[in-house]
């Protein structure tokens, strides 16, 4: 069956960076795209980014270009998110899921990492 | 500000018919590009009830239907039932610089 499982919980300081992991299986990856989204406690979801199989493409929503860069290791089927120049309001929980396209829906997601910003 | 708005609250009884409204504009809904549900428990990942407006993924019940037209989609959710209670959320694309890919704000179902 097809799993996500992401690494675990952080704790940064503001202006510091974080980088999340998320290891597929069930499936073949290279095959198929991953989307990141985050939600911050209490609130929506956000839709961070996406990148397509084989990592021949990566889409990032406006108001994180620049801070944010997607990932994958096809080589341990696992993908990988990075958002540095960390501020309070990056505290979320953060989650991947298999996309096979941005628009897709997402079927399969991650359990979710919790990244928290505090100084 | 989400781009798709979805009303904060709605309730219902057990064994009734609710629903649940998405309304975008032209760049999203209107243009034609898919509306996908979730529904969220707390503490977990959501999980898709609809896709592509009107299917649902195998083992979502039939009670869970999605419809579009024009600028808005709605959920409706018949036979109410306790476990129901949860957040909801719709996604779309959109085609201006909003980000691509966009939810709504969510809407939290109580069942009373």
């Amino acid at each position: 069956q097809v799993q996500l499982v992401q690494s675990g919980a952080e704790v940064k300081k503001p202006g510091a960076s974080v980088k999340v992991s998320c290891k597929a299986s069930g499936y073949t990856f290279s095959n198929s795209g991953v989307t990141w989204v985050r939600q911050t406690p209490g609130q929506g979801l956000e839709w961070m980014g996406w990148i397509s199989a084989y990592s021949v493409h990566t889409l990032y929503a406006q108001n994180l270009q620049g801070r944010v860069t997607m990932t994958t290791d096809t080589s341990t089927s696992t993908a990988y998110m990075e958002l540095r120049s960390l501020r309070s309001d990056d505290t979320a929980v953060y989650y991947c899921a298999r996309a096979t396209s941005p628009s897709s829906g997402y079927v399969y997601w991650g359990q979710g990492t919790l990244v928290t910003v505090s100084s | 500000q989400s781009v798709l708005t979805q009303p904060p609250s709605v309730s219902g009884a057990p064994g009734q018919r609710v629903t649940i409204s998405c309304t975008g504009s032209s760049a999203n809904i209107g243009a034609n590009y898919d509306v996908h549900w979730y529904q969220q428990l707390p503490g977990t990942a959501p999980k898709l009830l609809i896709y592509g407006s009107t299917n649902r993924p195998s083992g979502v019940p039939d009670r869970f239907s999605g419809s579009k037209s024009d600028t808005s989609a709605s959920l409706a959710i018949t036979g109410l039932q306790a476990e129901d209670e949860a957040d909801y959320y719709c996604q779309s694309y959109d085609s201006t610089l909003s980000g691509y890919v966009v939810f709504g704000g969510g809407t939290k179902l109580t069942v009373l």
